[in-house]
């Protein structure tokens, strides 16, 4: 079975410029969350899905960020503008109702913003 | 705010010795208790759960304990192997879907 699938593994982008995350969760799975990883903060969880409508997004760290889930099988996490201190590893995850806590990682972006 | 740590940042193992690695938490709503191993280059991958009303649970050549009374959680590895070699978290989490993920702790397994 496929897992969590990430496009792109790497980005690279200017100041200023929009970025787009893209993800798409295993088959059948109802809950999707998006994480930033860096050095200085960890893993923290930026905002998830449930049945494709957002339940938490306290965890985006600005405006400038934003996520979508149109269908059960596509999430974007967009970031418009990007800044240099965007630059981290961006996972996202999925999991099912019924299995709490255990959520399945995708490989990442690395996102790096000169 | 409340949070999930760790004790040690690092821990460099002999192969064929087993591991320990602790994690320190501070919430007390927290029931449900769940260890991550990340590789190099690699997304978090799910190793073993535990809910509040236990305190030991095992895996393959993994056991995690719980003390609810210290909050204090622990991963033990039998018979580490070069591919035992990650990054370890430990997460914690509520009555709803999101994980509070640790710092991390490093681990090496030297031939």
């Amino acid at each position: 079975d496929a897992g969590v699938i990430q496009s792109p593994r790497h980005e690279v982008t200017e100041m200023g410029q929009e970025v787009t995350l893209r993800c798409k969760p295993i088959s059948g799975h109802d809950y999707l969350f998006w994480y930033r990883q860096t050095m200085m903060r960890g893993l923290e969880l930026l905002i998830y899905f449930n049945n494709n409508v957002p339940i938490d997004d306290s965890g985006m760290p600005e405006d400038r960020f934003s996520a979508k889930m149109p269908n059960a099988s596509f999430s974007t996490l967009k970031i418009q503008p990007s800044e240099p201190r965007d630059s981290a590893v961006y996972f996202c995850a999925s999991s099912l109702t019924k299995s709490r806590g255990t959520q399945y990682f995708g490989p990442g972006t690395r996102l790096t913003v000169l | 705010g409340e949070s999930v740590g760790l004790h040690l940042p690092t821990l460099s193992v002999q192969e064929g010795d087993n591991s320990i690695i602790n994690c320190a938490y501070s919430n007390s709503a927290s029931d449900y208790f769940i260890w991550y191993k990340q590789e190099s280059g690699k997304g978090p991958q799910f190793i073993i759960d535990i809910r509040s009303n236990m305190d030991k649970r095992q895996g393959q050549r993994v056991t995690v304990l719980l003390n609810k009374t210290v909050k204090h959680l622990s991963l033990q590895i039998a018979a580490t192997q070069p591919g035992d070699s990650a990054v370890y978290f430990c997460a914690e989490n509520g009555n709803d879907y999101k994980l509070s993920f640790g710092a991390g702790t490093t681990v090496t397994v030297r031939a």
